[in-house]
This record gives structure tokens, sequence and C-alpha cells, in this order.
């Protein structure tokens, strides 16, 4: 079964700290694994989208790195800030229109 | 530019009531893509349009819930005698398909919450 685990569920973190966001899939076959940014009340936007061959991409203070045989990803942010507080979505694209979601990590910065 | 809107923002009815959600994607865009997102869910496929091509149904939960799509843009979404499960956040979301990988654009959302 095509699935999309993201971890931890939920992280508190102080502002100007690092931290890192895991996703783990097993989705076949794959086309790309993209990460995005889901603010409250708010759609999705795409922060990254990275591709078999590709393993990092960065996006100003976030990077995202691709291990194609693990099948794991992480979503790394750089001295966060309190608009980084938001839900982020992995999502692995497989085939043309099929996207298979994970549940997400709920990230608050605290001042 | 003009991103995807969606309206309502929400909406709140009563059990058994029709309901329809409106989609208008990005001028150009030909693929357009319905999702539910549920409290702690991720988001579920429900249904996909490509310019004139026959829309791919198969996430769509029950015989209550149809879409349709007019002139290759505006998009509705019709959930027939809403039972409370139907309780979620509606997305909406289009992308060219040309360059692939295709970035997908989402809508705000409907909020619909059955009573």
């Amino acid at each position: 079964k095509n699935q999309v685990e993201q971890s931890p569920q939920s992280l508190i973190i102080l502002e100007g700290k690092n931290c890192t966001l895991q996703c783990n899939y097993t989705v076949s076959p794959f086309s790309n694994l993209r990460w995005y940014k889901q603010d409250t009340g708010r759609g999705p936007v795409s922060l990254t989208i990275m591709t078999f061959s590709e393993n990092t991409k960065s996006n100003g203070r976030y990077t995202a790195t691709l291990d194609a045989d693990t099948k794991q990803s992480s979503l790394h942010i750089t001295a966060s800030q309190l608009s980084d507080s938001a839900s982020y979505i992995c999502v692995v694209n497989s085939g043309t229109y099929k996207y298979i979601f994970g549940t997400g990590t709920r990230l608050k910065v605290l001042a | 530019g003009a991103g995807v809107s969606q309206s309502p923002s929400n909406k709140v009815t009563e059990k058994g009531k029709d309901v329809e959600l409106r989609c208008d994607p990005i001028s150009g865009h030909t693929a357009l893509y319905w999702y539910r997102q549920s409290l702690g869910q991720g988001l579920e496929f429900l249904i996909y349009f490509q310019g004139n091509s026959a829309p791919d149904k198969s996430g769509l939960p029950s015989d209550r819930f149809s879409a349709e799509r007019t002139g290759g843009s505006v998009s509705t979404l019709t959930i027939q005698r809403t039972q409370q499960e139907d309780s979620a956040v509606y997305l909406c979301a289009s992308s060219t398909t040309s360059g692939s990988p295709y970035e997908q654009y989402f809508g705000p959302g409907t909020r619909l919450t059955v009573t």
C-alpha cells in the first residue's frame, strides 16, 4: 500500500533554532517528492520538489534532502522564525496526477 | 497574478441538505484536482480533471459526491444529502501539464460543517 509517514507529529521550538522534519515513504512508482507548507486556514504552498536524481534542494532557509534508496526525506529549517509556524506536508508524486500525502508535522515556533 | 480561489470559504449545513462548492483555477491551467482534508488526516484525492478528457472520479467516496468542470475552467463539487462525516476542508488545486514536474497551486479551501 502506498504510504507517506511523517515524524514527529508535532514540534515546538524556540525562535532562532533549527529543526528537522522526517518523511518516510513506500510509494511506487515514484516520480518526485514535494514538501509543502500549510498555514492555518490556507491551502498548502510548495517549498521544494525533488526528482529521483536529486538528493538536496534548498529554498531560502528550507533545505530538503532525499535518499531514494532508503525512501526517506527530510526538511531542515534553519534559524526558525515565528512565521514558520505551520504544518509541513510531505507528498510523493506517483505518476502524472497521483499524489500521496503525509499527515504532516505541525510546527510551532515560540518567541 | 490571481491564484486559485474557492467559495464559499465556510459552509455550515444541516444533515441531509445538498451543498455546492466552487473552484476557480488559475487561468490557463488545464489540470484541476479536488481533495478532502479531514482533521488529522492527509489530503484525500477526490477527482481529477484534465482538459477535455474524462475525469478520474476514482477518489469520490460515494455516489452522493459529484463534480463537473464547465468550459475547462470553473469546477463545482456537489455533495448531496450531506452526512456528518462529510465535515472537512475541501481543497482545490490546479496545474499546467507542461514542463514536468508540474507545480500544484492550491486554493484556500472550503470548510464544510454538517450539523
